[in-house]
């Protein structure tokens, strides 16, 4: 059975800090890695990592996979307030027919 | 933007009714998905369509729950009786080829 572990569960910072999300799976037939943030709404996407040790980076944000070790990492610098929301992450095992498994989530408070 | 579109946004009903969702997906993608999200945990597949047929439906309650794309374009969800557990986000999601996985908004569902 596919298995996806987020760790830490909850997070509390405050603005400015730097904090790093966690993800380590087991997936059958691993193809590619999602990260999404989720407010109080539907998940959006972040990041798509299908290849190991090569960063990618948006704003802020940064997130890198190795596939030796099975796990992502999601960095966040600067934080700030809006940062507040769970961050999933589903390692795909479906090919372009995506089969997503989904971690519980880190949930990211930001204070001011 | 092209987005998926669900209904309602929200919904209230007794335990023991029938309730039914609504999802339109992004024209062209082939392939839909309906997920449950309970409080606290990760979006789980309930079932996914690649066009008009079921491509994996393992984790659906067949007892009360059903699903249905007929012409391969929108699809409906549809829960009967509901129990008190089904309080829960829907998510519908669409995808087409490698190119991109797209959530809707959410129906979220309260029984009572």
């Amino acid at each position: 059975e596919d298995k996806v572990v987020q760790s830490p569960l909850s997070l509390v910072v405050h603005e400015g800090d730097t904090v790093t999300l966690n993800c380590s799976y087991e997936v059958t037939n691993f193809r590619s890695l999602l990260w999404y943030k989720q407010e109080k709404k539907a998940p959006t996407f972040l990041f798509m990592l299908t290849s190991s040790g090569i960063e990618k980076k948006s704003g802020r944000l940064s997130s890198i996979l190795d596939k030796k070790e099975l796990f992502s990492i999601l960095n966040i610098t600067a934080t700030q307030t809006g940062d507040s929301a769970v961050y999933l992450c589903a390692p795909n095992s479906g090919g372009s027919n995506y089969k997503l498994t989904f971690g519980k989530g880190t949930l990211l408070t930001v204070n001011p | 933007e092209a987005e998926v579109a669900q209904s309602p946004r929200y919904k209230i009903t007794e335990k023991s009714q029938a309730v039914a969702f609504w999802c339109d997906p992004i024209s062209g993608h082939a392939t839909l998905y309906w997920y449950r999200q309970i409080l606290g945990q990760g979006p789980e597949l309930l079932v996914q369509f690649q066009d008009e047929s079921v491509v994996d439906d393992s984790q659906l309650p067949k007892d009360r729950f059903s699903a249905e794309r007929l012409k391969g374009v929108d699809s409906t969800l549809k829960i009967q009786p509901a129990e008190l557990g089904d309080s829960a986000m829907y998510l519908c999601a669409s995808s087409f080829g490698g190119s991109g996985y797209t959530f809707g908004s959410g129906t979220r569902l309260t029984v009572v």
